[in-house]
């Protein structure tokens, strides 16, 4: 069926270097994704969404690209920090009356100070 | 400002015994309310979500069951535990207009035993 993965299970990165988690998607009516930080033993937290109009979104020291044509989701942390340890993952959510969203398995990122 | 509560934030049962876990959300009205259940090193399950008082949909059969009996609290059941009943459960709500995304509250670590 449709889903959201992640092609990328785990993610060892430099601490100062920059980090790109990446995510595929399957379902074409996806009009809206997120992506969210979860830290050991809480529960996830939005970091930053983009809507299928638009191909890139920045925040601060995160951006999100969307690739439609290939159905590609990325997130690109800047000079990732110790405290950016966590799983990140991507969900993907279709438009209606109700949200219902998708999400992926999600990639876990070490930072190595 | 919305805040949405979860708990209890840790739970050990007896495999046969019940549970209840509440969540309710402040700040808001008529949220779409939904369970997640995490498996460790695993993503996210939809268990239930919730568009009003009342109105309960199950994404999977299993041994839960979920009541919304007031318009922002809404409760996770079961009548008797599996050892597979455990794992990090999340309650989570989103704006019934499209609001971004989900708020997720803090979780709740079940181990049935």
């Amino acid at each position: 069926g449709e889903s959201v993965g992640l092609h990328l299970p785990t993610l060892s990165v430099q601490e100062g270097d920059n980090s790109i988690i990446n995510c595929a998607y399957s379902n074409s009516a996806s009009d809206y994704f997120i992506w969210y930080k979860q830290e050991s033993g809480k529960g996830p937290q939005f970091i930053i969404d983009i809507r299928s109009n638009m191909d890139k979104r920045q925040g601060q020291r995160v951006t999100v690209l969307l690739n439609k044509t290939v159905k590609h989701l990325s997130l690109q942390i800047a000079a990732t920090q110790p405290g950016d340890s966590a799983v990140y993952f991507c969900a993907e959510n279709i438009g209606g009356g109700y949200q219902k969203v998708t999400f992926g398995i999600g990639t876990k990122l070490q930072v190595i100070p | 400002s919305q805040t949405i509560h979860q708990w209890p934030a840790t739970l050990v049962q007896p495999v046969g015994s019940p549970l209840s876990l509440e969540c309710t959300v402040e700040g808001t009205s008529n949220p779409n309310l939904y369970w997640y259940r995490q498996a460790a090193g695993r993503g996210l399950q939809l268990l239930f979500y919730s568009v009003g008082i009342g109105q309960i949909s199950s994404e999977v059969p299993q041994n839960l069951s979920a009541s919304r009996p007031q318009d922002r609290q809404f409760i996770l059941s079961s009548k008797k535990l599996l050892l597979s009943d455990s794992g990090f459960y999340l309650c989570a709500w989103s704006g019934g207009t499209g609001a971004n995304g989900y708020t997720f509250g803090s979780g709740t670590r079940l181990t049935v035993v």
